[in-house]
Protein backbone atom coordinates (compact mmCIF):
# COMPACT_ATOMS: atom_id res chain seq x y z
CA UNK A 1 0.00 0.00 0.00
CA UNK A 2 1.56 3.21 -1.16
CA UNK A 3 1.31 5.74 1.63
CA UNK A 4 2.47 8.88 -0.29
CA UNK A 5 0.84 9.44 -3.64
CA UNK A 6 3.13 11.79 -5.37
CA UNK A 7 2.58 13.32 -8.99
CA UNK A 8 3.91 14.17 -11.54
CA UNK A 9 6.27 11.57 -12.00
CA UNK A 10 8.33 14.13 -14.80
CA UNK A 11 8.16 17.70 -15.23
CA UNK A 12 9.57 20.09 -17.95
CA UNK A 13 9.57 23.44 -17.08
CA UNK A 14 11.52 26.83 -18.65
CA UNK A 15 13.48 28.93 -16.93
CA UNK A 16 12.42 31.57 -14.83
CA UNK A 17 9.24 29.16 -14.79
CA UNK A 18 6.98 27.85 -11.32
CA UNK A 19 7.42 24.06 -10.44
CA UNK A 20 4.60 22.57 -8.96
CA UNK A 21 4.98 19.09 -7.33
CA UNK A 22 1.85 17.55 -5.71
CA UNK A 23 1.82 14.78 -3.09
CA UNK A 24 -1.13 13.08 -1.01
CA UNK A 25 -1.29 11.09 1.93
CA UNK A 26 -3.75 8.76 3.35
CA UNK A 27 -1.91 7.92 7.26
CA UNK A 28 -3.73 10.77 9.46
CA UNK A 29 -0.66 9.79 11.85
CA UNK A 30 1.85 11.21 9.74
CA UNK A 31 2.94 15.05 11.71
CA UNK A 32 5.98 16.22 9.43
CA UNK A 33 6.32 16.46 6.03
CA UNK A 34 9.14 17.00 4.49
CA UNK A 35 10.67 17.77 0.63
CA UNK A 36 13.91 16.03 -0.66
CA UNK A 37 16.02 16.90 -3.23
CA UNK A 38 17.98 14.41 -5.18
CA UNK A 39 21.18 14.79 -7.60
CA UNK A 40 21.98 11.73 -9.53
CA UNK A 41 24.45 9.50 -7.43
CA UNK A 42 23.99 11.33 -4.37
CA UNK A 43 21.78 10.54 -1.34
CA UNK A 44 18.92 12.74 -0.76
CA UNK A 45 19.06 16.64 0.77
CA UNK A 46 16.62 18.14 2.93
CA UNK A 47 15.09 21.17 1.23
CA UNK A 48 12.01 22.04 3.27
CA UNK A 49 9.82 20.65 5.89
CA UNK A 50 6.38 21.43 7.26
CA UNK A 51 3.79 20.58 10.06
CA UNK A 52 0.11 20.37 9.66
CA UNK A 53 -0.75 22.77 12.34
CA UNK A 54 0.56 25.50 9.27
CA UNK A 55 -1.06 25.72 6.05
CA UNK A 56 2.19 27.44 3.78
CA UNK A 57 5.70 27.53 4.42
CA UNK A 58 8.32 29.22 2.56
CA UNK A 59 11.54 29.54 2.26
CA UNK A 60 13.71 31.30 -0.43
CA UNK A 61 11.91 30.48 -3.81
CA UNK A 62 10.70 26.93 -1.99
CA UNK A 63 7.56 26.84 -0.98
CA UNK A 64 4.98 24.12 0.32
CA UNK A 65 1.29 24.68 0.64
CA UNK A 66 -0.47 22.06 3.00
CA UNK A 67 -3.78 21.36 2.64
CA UNK A 68 -4.78 19.22 6.06
CA UNK A 69 -8.53 18.33 5.46
CA UNK A 70 -7.62 17.03 1.83
CA UNK A 71 -4.42 15.52 3.19
CA UNK A 72 -2.20 16.76 0.40
CA UNK A 73 0.49 19.01 -0.15
CA UNK A 74 2.63 20.39 -2.72
CA UNK A 75 6.14 22.00 -3.63
CA UNK A 76 6.30 24.88 -5.44
CA UNK A 77 9.79 25.90 -6.96
CA UNK A 78 9.57 29.68 -7.99
CA UNK A 79 11.67 31.16 -10.68
CA UNK A 80 13.17 28.10 -11.55
CA UNK A 81 16.53 27.92 -12.61
CA UNK A 82 18.40 24.88 -14.52
CA UNK A 83 20.67 23.86 -11.40
CA UNK A 84 16.97 23.06 -9.91
CA UNK A 85 17.07 20.14 -12.62
CA UNK A 86 17.07 16.77 -10.08
CA UNK A 87 14.78 14.42 -8.65
CA UNK A 88 12.55 15.52 -5.77
CA UNK A 89 10.80 13.33 -3.33
CA UNK A 90 7.66 14.50 -0.69
CA UNK A 91 8.05 12.42 2.54
CA UNK A 92 5.87 12.01 5.13
CA UNK A 93 6.97 10.97 8.89
CA UNK A 94 5.58 9.26 11.92
CA UNK A 95 7.30 8.40 15.09
CA UNK A 96 8.08 4.75 15.88
CA UNK A 97 10.14 3.43 18.28
CA UNK A 98 11.25 6.71 19.27
CA UNK A 99 12.89 7.71 16.00
CA UNK A 100 11.64 9.21 12.32
CA UNK A 101 10.52 6.51 10.16
CA UNK A 102 9.88 8.66 6.60
CA UNK A 103 7.74 7.29 4.02
CA UNK A 104 8.76 8.29 0.49
CA UNK A 105 6.36 9.19 -2.60
CA UNK A 106 7.39 7.72 -5.65
CA UNK A 107 9.68 10.94 -7.23
CA UNK A 108 9.21 13.78 -9.36
CA UNK A 109 11.85 13.95 -12.29
CA UNK A 110 12.49 17.90 -12.58
CA UNK A 111 13.87 19.19 -16.05
CA UNK A 112 14.30 23.37 -16.14
CA UNK A 113 15.27 24.06 -19.76
CA UNK A 114 16.79 27.50 -20.41
CA UNK B 1 32.04 19.63 8.97
CA UNK B 2 31.62 15.81 7.41
CA UNK B 3 28.47 14.27 6.20
CA UNK B 4 27.12 11.15 6.46
CA UNK B 5 29.50 8.35 4.96
CA UNK B 6 29.09 5.18 3.37
CA UNK B 7 31.07 2.28 2.06
CA UNK B 8 31.65 0.51 -0.42
CA UNK B 9 30.14 3.38 -3.04
CA UNK B 10 29.18 0.16 -5.65
CA UNK B 11 29.08 -2.91 -4.85
CA UNK B 12 28.97 -6.35 -7.39
CA UNK B 13 28.24 -9.58 -5.93
CA UNK B 14 27.06 -13.18 -6.87
CA UNK B 15 23.55 -14.57 -6.11
CA UNK B 16 24.12 -16.33 -3.22
CA UNK B 17 27.03 -14.25 -1.41
CA UNK B 18 27.43 -12.34 1.70
CA UNK B 19 27.71 -8.77 1.49
CA UNK B 20 27.92 -5.83 4.38
CA UNK B 21 28.03 -2.35 3.45
CA UNK B 22 28.91 0.43 6.54
CA UNK B 23 27.34 3.41 7.50
CA UNK B 24 29.35 6.25 9.37
CA UNK B 25 27.13 9.02 10.62
CA UNK B 26 27.59 12.69 11.44
CA UNK B 27 29.89 12.44 14.26
CA UNK B 28 27.30 12.85 17.52
CA UNK B 29 23.85 11.86 16.06
CA UNK B 30 22.70 9.25 18.14
CA UNK B 31 19.57 8.46 15.47
CA UNK B 32 20.49 6.08 12.63
CA UNK B 33 18.86 4.90 9.54
CA UNK B 34 19.14 2.57 6.87
CA UNK B 35 16.64 2.82 3.57
CA UNK B 36 16.63 0.93 0.42
CA UNK B 37 16.04 2.74 -3.00
CA UNK B 38 14.92 0.76 -6.02
CA UNK B 39 15.11 2.03 -9.17
CA UNK B 40 13.22 5.24 -10.10
CA UNK B 41 11.60 4.83 -6.90
CA UNK B 42 11.37 6.75 -3.35
CA UNK B 43 13.73 5.42 -0.65
CA UNK B 44 12.00 2.76 1.72
CA UNK B 45 12.75 2.58 5.31
CA UNK B 46 14.72 -0.64 6.89
CA UNK B 47 15.51 -0.15 10.18
CA UNK B 48 16.36 2.98 12.65
CA UNK B 49 18.91 2.62 15.57
CA UNK B 50 18.74 4.83 18.72
CA UNK B 51 22.61 4.26 19.97
CA UNK B 52 22.98 0.67 19.92
CA UNK B 53 19.66 -0.77 19.22
CA UNK B 54 17.71 -1.71 16.91
CA UNK B 55 14.09 0.55 17.93
CA UNK B 56 12.54 -0.54 14.86
CA UNK B 57 13.12 -2.88 11.97
CA UNK B 58 9.81 -3.27 10.82
CA UNK B 59 10.80 -2.86 7.14
CA UNK B 60 13.70 -5.78 7.32
CA UNK B 61 11.96 -7.46 4.66
CA UNK B 62 13.10 -10.63 5.94
CA UNK B 63 15.53 -12.48 7.96
CA UNK B 64 18.71 -12.63 5.57
CA UNK B 65 18.91 -9.07 6.34
CA UNK B 66 20.15 -7.73 9.54
CA UNK B 67 22.06 -4.55 10.95
CA UNK B 68 24.35 -3.92 13.91
CA UNK B 69 25.49 -0.76 15.74
CA UNK B 70 27.58 -2.02 18.42
CA UNK B 71 29.12 1.30 19.66
CA UNK B 72 26.56 3.19 18.84
CA UNK B 73 28.16 4.69 16.13
CA UNK B 74 29.46 3.27 12.44
CA UNK B 75 26.53 0.89 11.68
CA UNK B 76 26.79 -2.25 9.26
CA UNK B 77 23.90 -3.44 7.61
CA UNK B 78 24.28 -7.35 6.40
CA UNK B 79 22.59 -9.44 3.83
CA UNK B 80 23.19 -13.12 3.82
CA UNK B 81 22.02 -15.31 0.30
CA UNK B 82 21.82 -12.00 -1.39
CA UNK B 83 19.37 -12.40 -4.67
CA UNK B 84 19.08 -10.14 -7.75
CA UNK B 85 16.33 -8.75 -6.11
CA UNK B 86 18.30 -6.85 -3.39
CA UNK B 87 20.21 -5.20 -6.19
CA UNK B 88 19.65 -1.28 -5.02
CA UNK B 89 21.02 1.91 -3.41
CA UNK B 90 21.16 1.13 0.37
CA UNK B 91 21.27 4.50 1.98
CA UNK B 92 22.00 5.51 5.66
CA UNK B 93 20.77 8.65 7.48
CA UNK B 94 21.26 9.97 10.78
CA UNK B 95 19.82 12.73 12.99
CA UNK B 96 20.78 14.54 15.97
CA UNK B 97 18.82 14.01 19.22
CA UNK B 98 15.30 15.86 19.43
CA UNK B 99 15.37 17.17 15.31
CA UNK B 100 13.36 16.18 13.14
CA UNK B 101 15.76 16.56 10.24
CA UNK B 102 17.41 12.98 8.67
CA UNK B 103 21.13 13.92 6.32
CA UNK B 104 21.54 11.04 4.22
CA UNK B 105 25.08 9.63 2.89
CA UNK B 106 25.34 8.92 -0.87
CA UNK B 107 24.43 5.26 -0.56
CA UNK B 108 26.23 1.78 -1.75
CA UNK B 109 24.86 0.77 -4.91
CA UNK B 110 24.25 -2.94 -4.59
CA UNK B 111 24.09 -5.25 -7.53
CA UNK B 112 23.45 -8.91 -7.33
CA UNK B 113 24.66 -10.60 -10.28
Amino acid sequence: QQQVKQSPQSLIVQKGGISIINCAYENTAFDYFPWYQQFPGKGPALLIAIRPDVSEKKEGRFTISFNKSAKQFSLHIMDSQPGDSATYFCAARVVSGGGNKLTFGTGTQLKVEL
Amino acid sequence: GAGVSQTPSNKVTEKGKYVELRCDPISGHTALYWYRQSLGQGPEFLIYFQGTGAADDSGLPNDRFFAVRPEGSVSTLKIQRTERGDSAVYLCASSAVGTDTQYFGPGTRLTVL
